[in-house]
């Protein structure tokens, strides 16, 4: 079956830095990549996903991009605030079995001021 | 809120215990989910319901056992759970199964003591 791997697991950085986080995924047929934001006592929010006939996405201050020959996708969030703190969980998903979503672990993101 | 809502939000039972939890969806999707949400552990998909069919069973063992009456309600019966069962249980809906944006409502937090 799918296997997605997420890092890094933590990370922190100042107010108005970069965040990146990086997921890799080890079936070639997958070809549907949402990112979720669960915030303390809150379900995942779906904050952007993307599918396999385009390599980038962006919203606002988030983006994703995906490299599917590496199988690897990633969430970019630029100029962080502190209301960015939250887990954020990546997933990978096929047509073959649209609706299993398989997540990573997790990377726990930390905006200080 | 994501239109999907889970009651109780939280839930102490013991391994003889019987109990359900709610989901309910206000989007007019067709498709339903149960999730189990365990530190440290991807979130693990449990059972998906496609205009109240069950079409996947993901292994779940039988001291869980959903009940779907209609496209917007959606139940997880429990009976003899284990301690281990104890974790944030996530339901999500979808407009349709296979590449669907699905919204998570905000989990119930069952403790089995």
């Amino acid at each position: 079956g799918e296997n997605v791997e997420q890092h890094p697991s933590t990370l922190s950085v100042q107010e108005g830095d970069s965040a990146v986080i990086k997921c890799t995924y080890s079936d070639s047929a997958s070809n549907y990549f949402p990112w979720y934001k669960q915030e303390l006592g809150k379900g995942p929010q779906l904050i952007i996903d993307i599918r396999s006939n385009v390599g980038e996405k962006k919203d606002q201050r988030i983006a994703v991009t995906l490299n599917k020959t590496a199988k690897h996708f990633s969430l970019h969030i630029t100029e962080t605030q502190p209301e960015d703190s939250a887990v954020y969980f990546c997933a990978a998903t096929t047509s073959n079995s649209g609706y299993a979503l398989n997540f990573g672990k997790g990377t726990s993101l930390l905006v200080t001021p | 809120e994501t239109g999907v809502t889970q009651t109780p939000r939280h839930l102490v039972m013991g391994m003889t215990n019987k109990k359900s939890l709610k989901c309910e969806q206000h989007l007019g999707h067709n498709a339903m989910y149960w999730y189990k949400q365990s530190a440290k552990k991807p979130l693990e998909l449990m059972f998906v319901y496609n205009f109240k069919e069950q079409t996947e069973n993901n292994s779940v063992p039988s001291r869980f056992s959903p009940e779907c009456p209609n496209s917007s309600h959606l139940f997880l019966h429990l009976h003899t759970l284990q301690p281990e069962d104890s974790a944030l249980y996530l339901c999500a809906s979808s407009q349709m199964t296979s590449m669907y944006e699905q919204y998570f409502g905000p989990g119930t937090r069952l403790t089995v003591t």
